[in-house]
């Protein structure tokens, strides 16, 4: 399979805290995005990274991809219960024109 | 409403059973795709649609079957369901295929359709 794996598989942290999640793949890659998925709900995106960028930033959040590692990591600064979703990464194996997910991080922030 | 929408939301059959599942969006995207999401799986790709008239399988396509006779639509049709195929359908939308670092990329996801097969 060439699906790519996130960890951990579930996060618990207070509000205020940061969070940090994982994702690896297993091939090349043109972009990388983030998802996050509320229980019972569709998935929204949150944030594209280039493979020719480094660390990407928006509101609260803030991206990295190491190519050469072949992962990236998804940060939430000053959490909120709001922030109580799964999260997914998520990659186009290029030329191939399929999206390949993560197997998701489900985040639970306690108020 | 602009956006992406499935129908039904909720639907329950019997084995052996045609169901189709629909999804329309509004927004022209060239792109089109269907996921079955699982515990333990994630997300999975059943099949996808580049244009109206070109489909082509994901990771998942057997017992599915798919058409796209207008850019807004990409209906899904299980031809004689199975239990194995209880699950919660997503279809999704993208201006582009993900063939360059372009943001078009990014897919927009409709709410949902959580289908079981007794």
């Amino acid at each position: 399979s060439q699906q790519g794996e996130e960890d951990p598989q579930a996060l618990s942290i207070q509000e205020g805290e940061n969070a940090t999640m994982n994702c690896s793949y297993k091939t090349s890659i043109n972009n990388l995005q983030w998802y996050r998925q509320n229980s019972g709900r569709g998935l929204v995106h949150l944030i594209l990274i280039r493979s020719n960028e480094r660390e990407k930033h928006s509101g609260r959040l803030r991206v990295t991809l190491d190519t050469s590692k072949k992962s990236s990591s998804l940060l939430i600064t000053a959490s909120r219960a709001a922030d109580t979703a799964s999260y997914f990464c998520a990659y186009w194996t290029g030329g191939y024109q399929k999206v390949t997910f993560g197997t998701g991080t489900k985040l639970q922030v306690i108020p | 409403d602009a956006g992406i929408t499935q129908s039904p939301r909720y639907k329950i059959t019997e084995t052996g059973r045609q169901v189709t599942l629909m999804c329309h969006q509004t927004w022209s995207h060239s792109y089109m795709f269907w996921y079955r999401q699982d515990l333990g799986h994630g997300l999975r790709l059943i099949y996808y649609s580049a244009a109206a008239d070109i489909t082509d399988k994901g990771e998942v396509p057997d017992g599915y079957v798919v058409s796209r006779s207008k850019t807004e639509n990409f209906p899904l049709t299980l031809e004689s369901a199975t239990r194995s195929q209880t699950s919660v359908y997503f279809c999704a939308s993208s201006e582009s295929g993900g063939g360059s670092t372009s943001s078009t990329d990014t897919q927009y996801f409709g709410p949902g359709t959580r289908l079981t097969v007794l």
